[in-house]
């Protein structure tokens, strides 16, 4: 496909599971970001990768989020004892360059519903 | 920090309408700017962007200017469409490739 692809589009989850959200960037891009999205918010970023490597956590909210892309293509976040606050859509968006953010492709998102 | 401010929504429009979105921002520095749009069900598009004081980005009948004076960056359409309805994100990078994004817009034209 051409664009950012997502799955699942939606996940309801009892509290206290766990969740893997999976994204398949555009191939050959470098630059991988995930996003969260509040209802009613704009994105706010949670990590970045470069190829393989997870150059920036700085937004994930606490240790239960966990994000990885092993090969430097597809990433996985994955959420741990899930809570209601982690209640939002979680967008992934790729650029074809490292670092950047200025023209990112983003996927239709994962909304995540915690019960 | 950074931040971006924008116009409460839903701005609801008749078609052919001239459309306006505010946004306004407060950053260090120069940084550049964007407009995103988000159709129902799909992930945001950028629409079009501004790096520097005075410039104009436009696309498909959108359009907006940096203002560095006013540090603002107002969406604008001479002439909305049924299918312009969307979500508007007005966001700014400061240089990082950590983007901000303001809340969201949603715009809903009428036939």
């Amino acid at each position: 496909g051409a664009g950012v692809s997502q799955s699942p589009r939606y996940k309801v989850a009892k509290r206290g599971q766990d969740v893997a959200l999976r994204c398949d960037p555009i191939s050959g891009h470098v630059s991988l970001f995930w996003y969260q999205q509040a209802l009613g918010q704009g994105p706010e970023f949670l990590t970045y990768f470069q190829n393989e490597a997870q150059l920036d956590k700085s937004g994930l909210p606490s240790d239960r989020f966990f994000a990885e892309r092993p090969e430097g293509s597809v990433s996985t976040l994955k959420i741990q004892r899930t809570q209601q606050e982690d209640s939002a859509v979680y967008l992934c968006a790729s650029s074809l360059r490292a670092g950047d953010s200025y023209e990112q492709y983003f996927g239709p998102g994962t909304r995540l519903t915690v019960t | 920090g950074d931040s971006v401010t924008q116009m409460e929504g839903p701005v609801t429009l008749s078609e052919e309408a001239f459309l306006t979105i505010n946004c306004t921002y407060t950053a260090t520095g120069y940084p550049s700017l964007f407009w995103y749009v988000q159709y129902p069900g799909e992930g945001l598009q950028l629409l079009l962007k501004a790096t520097k004081a005075d410039d104009k980005g436009s696309n498909k009948g959108f359009e907006a200017t940096y203002r560095k004076e006013t540090t603002s960056f107002h969406l604008e359409k001479g002439s909305v469409q049924v299918s312009d309805s969307a979500v508007y994100f007005c966001a700014l990078n400061g240089g990082s490739y950590i983007p901000t994004f303001g809340r969201g817009t949603s715009l809903i034209v009428h036939p």
